[in-house]
């Protein structure tokens, strides 16, 4: 079954803690894993996907085929990264299977 | 905003009349997707269109679902006879290559009574 896992609904950090945000996966292919975020009243925007290996934000995110899993890091938090953030799988060429979400509160 | 637009931004209806939500796509992108998305819980495919063509839909589509994309610009997705499970909210995307690179408009959130 193709099928995504975010296991926190929420998350609530202090700013400049460290944030991970968690998101496994089942998919018997080759992922094509991607994180979504949502800023409040705003579109779904992409925020970075996996064969890019790149930081966005000060956000990383690694591919552990072991552990089927990518995970969304970040070593500290701010303010402005409140917002839900949702993880993605592409199994196919052109939808995706997102996962629930994880809402994400960065206090002050 | 020259994004993805969406109309109407909101539609509250009885249960059993029919509704019709638009997308415009950004004006060079060639394919279109519809996800629905409900309460609690992330985004759902429905339907990917590649110009005028649509070329997948989601098991989700039931009878009562049915989007078009005439001349391979704005997209209309219709559902007949609504149902209380039908609220949600419908969000468009569009892109000219891959998935990846689609951009979501926002939405529109269907609330049947």
């Amino acid at each position: 079954a193709q099928r995504v896992t975010q296991p926190e609904k929420l998350l609530s950090v202090f700013k400049g803690a460290p944030v991970e945000l968690k998101c496994n996966y089942s998919y018997s292919g080759s992922p094509e894993l991607f994180w979504y975020v949502q800023y409040s009243r705003q579109r779904l925007q992409l925020l970075l996907r996996h064969i890019s290996r790149e930081s966005i934000k000060g956000f990383t995110a690694d591919l552990n085929k072991g552990e089927t899993s990518f995970h969304l890091k970040k070593p500290f938090a701010q303010e402005e990264d409140s917002a839900m953030y949702y993880c993605a799988l592409r199994p196919g060429t052109y939808k995706y299977i997102f996962g629930t979400g994880t809402r994400l509160k960065v206090l002050a | 905003d020259t994004g993805v637009s969406q109309d109407p931004r909101h539609k509250i209806t009885k249960r059993g009349q029919n509704v019709t939500f638009r997308c415009d796509p950004i004006s060079e992108h060639n394919r279109l997707y519809w996800y629905r998305q409900t309460l609690g819980q992330g985004p759902e495919f429905l339907t990917y269109f590649q110009n005028e063509a649509q070329l997948e839909k989601s098991r989700l589509l039931s009878d009562r679902f049915s989007a078009e994309r005439p001349k391979g610009s704005f997209s209309t997705l219709e559902i007949q006879r609504t149902e209380q499970g039908d609220s949600a909210m419908y969000l468009c995307a569009s892109s000219s290559r891959g998935p990846e690179e689609a951009f979501f408009g926002q939405g529109t959130r269907l609330t049947v009574v």
